[in-house]
């Protein structure tokens, strides 16, 4: 069936590292991967995606990897920020129209 | 261009009662998904629509919750008899008409309580 898996469900990051968070799925059939940023009460937002054509995206200081090979893709923030804490939820989408979503990184940043 | 919306944000129940929940897509979108997060967890698939039409409620009980996204108007989640386990955020999301691989922009979610 339709699975995601994400790690890891917590991280905590000195201010000014990077964050790397990873997630694979289990249809080599996936075609998108978007990555979403949950702050407490709030809605998600999406904050980048890639598809399948490519194996790299990145904006600014955000980018996403995608190997379709191992079916797993990662997110990847640099020179972290105080304002980067949240959950980070990864997806996949199954080809039917509907996503999937791991269970949520909850990032912390440590000024 | 105003985002996807939710009413009501928040929304407090008696076990029995019925919850009905509205989402207005952002304009012109024509898909809308229900999603459901239970506090501390992911976002669940429930159900997607397109205008009149149910395309996957794989993810939706099969007992007390209905979805609906008419001609005119909002989509609607109804769940009935409620229970203290539907106390949850439920989402909506939607996107555009092309179909496949298409970004889902969420709303700001009601928060259901049943007492």
């Amino acid at each position: 069936g339709e699975n995601v898996e994400q790690h890891p469900s917590t991280l905590s990051v000195q201010e000014g590292d990077s964050a790397v968070i990873k997630c694979t799925y289990s249809d080599s059939a996936s075609n998108y991967f978007p990555w979403y940023k949950q702050e407490l009460g709030k809605r998600p937002q999406l904050i980048i995606d890639i598809r399948s054509n490519v194996g790299e995206k990145k904006d600014q200081r955000i980018a996403v990897t995608l190997n379709k090979t191992a079916k797993h893709f990662s997110l990847h923030i640099t020179e972290t920020q105080p304002e980067d804490s949240a959950v980070y939820f990864c997806a996949a989408h199954f080809g039917n129209e509907k996503l999937t979503f791991g269970t949520g990184t909850r990032l912390t940043i440590i000024p | 261009n105003a985002g996807v919306m939710q009413n009501p944000r928040h929304l407090v129940r008696r076990r029995g009662q019925e919850a009905r929940l509205r989402c207005s897509p952002m304009k012109g979108h024509s898909h809308v998904y229900w999603y459901r997060q239970l506090p501390e967890e992911g976002l669940k698939f429930m159900v997607y629509l397109q205008k009149e039409n149910i395309i996957d409620e794989s993810g939706m009980p099969k007992e007390r919750f209905s979805a609906e996204f008419p001609k005119e108007g909002p989509s609607i989640l109804r769940i009935q008899q409620v229970v203290r386990g539907d106390s949850a955020a439920y989402f909506c999301a939607s996107s555009p008409p092309a179909g496949g691989m298409e970004t889902q922009y969420f709303g700001p979610g009601t928060r259901l309580l049943v007492l």
